[in-house]
């Protein structure tokens, strides 16, 4: 596609319920990135993708986020038993290669609020 | 670790005024730099960068110098116009792994 897309924009769900954010990275970017911004504070990294493998997650909160890539392409992030501290948005990147070689594109995020 | 800290916001100009945005980081190595900028209902786009020391990233009339004797990389522009009224995230990679963010500075600019 021309852009990182992310969906859904907005997602509002219940303390305690799983939720699953998509993230489909610009074609042909093998590296994949999400981050978390709380309101108010910057960009937190969660983890990163090299192909379908992810070499470094040692941003994620907790055991109840978890993150896989298929074919390269498609990121899905999921978040098991949210808490009312999830909330936030959640933004995805990619780049052809790394960030330290080539620009990162980042998709509009998805608002999630847990309620 | 890595860290970035930038001045908050929000910093609040008229138009064809002046602008810095003060950003200092620390890190091991040699990192690249970067500024994001965030404009209203969009996502981030890459700004501008600076690679090593000395450098001078530009663009859309934006600057920043890699400062490594002060470990810093401000964001300039002689005059703002109201369309550069987003938000500014200074970011610096030291490998080709992850990006790490300041906060964020919200820039406002009035006619």
């Amino acid at each position: 596609g021309a852009g990182v897309s992310q969906s859904p924009s907005n997602k509002v769900t219940e303390k305690g319920k799983d939720v699953e954010l998509r993230c489909d990275p610009i074609s042909g970017h093998t590296a994949l990135y999400w981050y978390r911004q709380r309101l108010g504070q910057g960009l937190e990294f969660l983890i990163y993708f090299q192909g379908n493998s992810a070499p470094d997650k040692s941003g994620l909160p907790s055991d109840r986020f978890s993150a896989e890539r298929t074919g390269e392409s498609v990121s899905t992030l999921t978040i098991q038993r949210t808490q009312q501290e999830d909330s936030a948005v959640y933004l995805c990147a990619s780049s052809l290669l790394g960030v330290g070689n080539t620009e990162a594109f980042f998709g509009q995020g998805t608002r999630l609020t847990v309620v | 670790g890595n860290s970035v800290t930038q001045m908050e916001g929000p910093v609040t100009l008229s138009e064809e005024a002046f602008l810095t945005i003060n950003c200092t980081y620390t890190a091991t190595g040699y990192p690249s730099l970067f500024w994001y900028v965030q404009y209203p209902g969009e996502g981030l786009q890459l700004l501008l960068k600076a690679t090593k020391a000395d450098d001078k990233g530009s663009n859309k009339g934006f600057e920043a110098t890699y400062r490594k004797e002060t470990t810093s990389f401000h964001l300039e522009k002689g005059s703002v116009q109201v369309s550069d009224s987003a938000v500014y995230f200074c970011a610096l990679s030291s490998g080709y792994s992850t990006l790490t963010f300041g906060k964020g500075t919200m820039l406002l600019v009035s006619p």
